[in-house]
């Protein structure tokens, strides 16, 4: 089982309206939480990232929260635009015994703004 | 904008082949990382290198996937023998470590045929 969960899969929303996608972690014990959104056939891009401590972050339009008891995390979209159109993924970093990060990732959501 | 470069953009080949793929990380970034992204499995660590040391490459199937780092401006990943199985997008990215996020390169896009 997939230790970071993201929903939808897929989402479609008029620009101008806002939406939220979230992401679901098993991941412990837990270092921090990234949001990226990836363009079509380009590399992923960072939107945030969170520590244990942090509940929310913003870069602009997109707003992420954390709650690190209930092992949640959602990025809200505020006045969505057809640049916001992309794969969102979030990846969650665990800390091994050695003290090293493992990564894992969630399968991305994909979100298309139409106009 | 620094970025990450990576070659080739596009590789197509046929099974049994030697691929390798490069990546010229950002001047000063001492963490490198080799992704590789499907549309089944999504993105996976593959290995990554800090202070061009090997950290971590038990996402890569080590028979026939090798990462080196030869100097701090060159990575480099490569399949021998390739196969179709291996088609994907390879990324690259490199940062300055866990509080600073990373940056991805455009990927290689690898078709085994």
């Amino acid at each position: 089982k997939n230790q970071v969960e993201q929903s939808p899969q897929s989402l479609i929303i008029l620009e101008g309206k806002n939406c939220t996608l979230q992401c679901n972690y098993t991941v412990s014990p837990f270092s921090n939480l990234r949001w990226y959104k990836q363009d079509t056939g380009r590399g992923p891009v960072s939107l945030t990232i969170m520590t244990f401590s942090e509940n929310t972050k913003s870069n602009g339009r997109y707003t992420a929260t954390l709650d690190a008891d209930t092992k949640q995390s959602s990025l809200h979209i505020t006045a969505s635009q057809l640049s916001d159109s992309a794969s969102y993924i979030c990846v969650v970093s665990g800390i091994r015994q050695t003290g090293a990060n493992n990564l894992f990732f969630g399968t991305g959501t994909r979100l298309t703004v139409i106009p | 904008d620094a970025r990450v470069t990576q070659t080739p953009r596009h590789k197509v080949t046929e099974m049994g082949q030697e691929v390798t793929m490069r990546c010229q990380p950002i001047l000063g970034h001492n963490t490198v990382f080799w992704y590789r992204q499907t549309m089944m499995q999504g993105l996976e660590l593959l290995a990554y290198f800090r202070n061009r040391a090997p950290l971590d490459d038990s996402g890569m199937p080590k028979d026939r996937f090798s990462a080196e780092m030869p100097d701090a401006t060159l990575a480099t990943l490569k399949i021998q023998p390739s196969e179709p199985r291996d088609s994907a997008v390879y990324f690259c990215a490199s940062g300055l470590g866990q509080a600073f996020g990373y940056t991805f390169g455009s990927g290689t896009r690898l078709t085994v045929v």
